[in-house]
């Protein structure tokens, strides 16, 4: 049962535009989201997080957008970069146990 | 301050025969966790320390894993015997605080090990 989807495995963007990675969730008892980044050979991590209270938390570049009535997050790049080419995994907590999503490759070309 | 390590970072063996693998978290990280990634499937969980205790194991696949961490500090994740399913990466991660619905449960992760079972 995978409480956690990411639909996308893979995204592609110019260089400058807007990247924007999709999250979905079914466990109501999630209030914690957050969202890890994985470079080869690496193990995941922590980029940023939005508790259930909020809608929209920014950092830099990065936001995340949480719909709790649709059980969707989104992560916005803005302007994407070839460093950020990576795979992103959504994850959601509800009593500090974690699920991710199977993440999604983003490619950024330059 | 040193990270999450893991060892091996890579493992070979056939099926049937028995792996360790070894994880050291951030010290002073009171839980730890062990992942298992897939051929490019989701990081699943498979269990959570909290110290020494089990605090939860739902995603341990079957009695073929046995995990421990003795006095609370290192952990390991054995297998036996290990089958062709078992081939993925293993992520370990710890934290300082868990079980707090919506705190700052950030997990730091090791940079896994990639178990293949021929």
């Amino acid at each position: 049962d995978q409480q956690v989807k990411q639909n996308s495995p893979s995204l592609s963007v110019q260089e400058g535009r807007i990247s924007i990675l999709n999250c979905d969730y079914t466990n109501s008892m999630f209030d914690y989201f957050l969202w890890y980044k994985k470079y080869p050979a690496e193990g995941p991590t922590f980029l940023i997080s939005i508790s259930s209270i909020k809608d929209k938390n920014e950092d830099g570049r990065f936001t995340v957008f949480l719909n709790k009535s649709a059980k969707h997050l989104s992560l916005h790049i803005v302007p994407s970069q070839p460093g950020d080419s990576a795979v992103y995994f959504c994850a959601a907590s509800g009593n500090g146990d974690m699920r991710f999503g199977a993440g999604t490759r983003l490619t950024v070309k330059p | 301050e040193a990270g999450v390590t893991q060892f091996p970072s890579h493992s070979v063996i056939e099926k049937g025969q028995t792996v360790t693998l070894r994880c050291d978290p951030i010290s002073g990280h009171d839980n730890l966790y062990w992942y298992r990634r897939v051929m490019g499937k989701e990081i699943k969980f498979l269990l959570h320390f909290v110290k020494e205790s089990k605090q939860d194991e739902s995603g341990m696949p079957n009695n073929r894993f046995l995990a421990e961490r003795t006095g609370g500090t290192y952990s390991t994740l054995k297998v036996q015997p290990a089958e062709l399913e078992d081939s993925g990466v293993y992520f370990c991660a710890s934290s300082h605080r868990g079980g707090l619905a919506g705190d700052a449960n950030e997990q730091f992760f090791g940079p896994g090990t990639r178990l293949t079972v021929l």
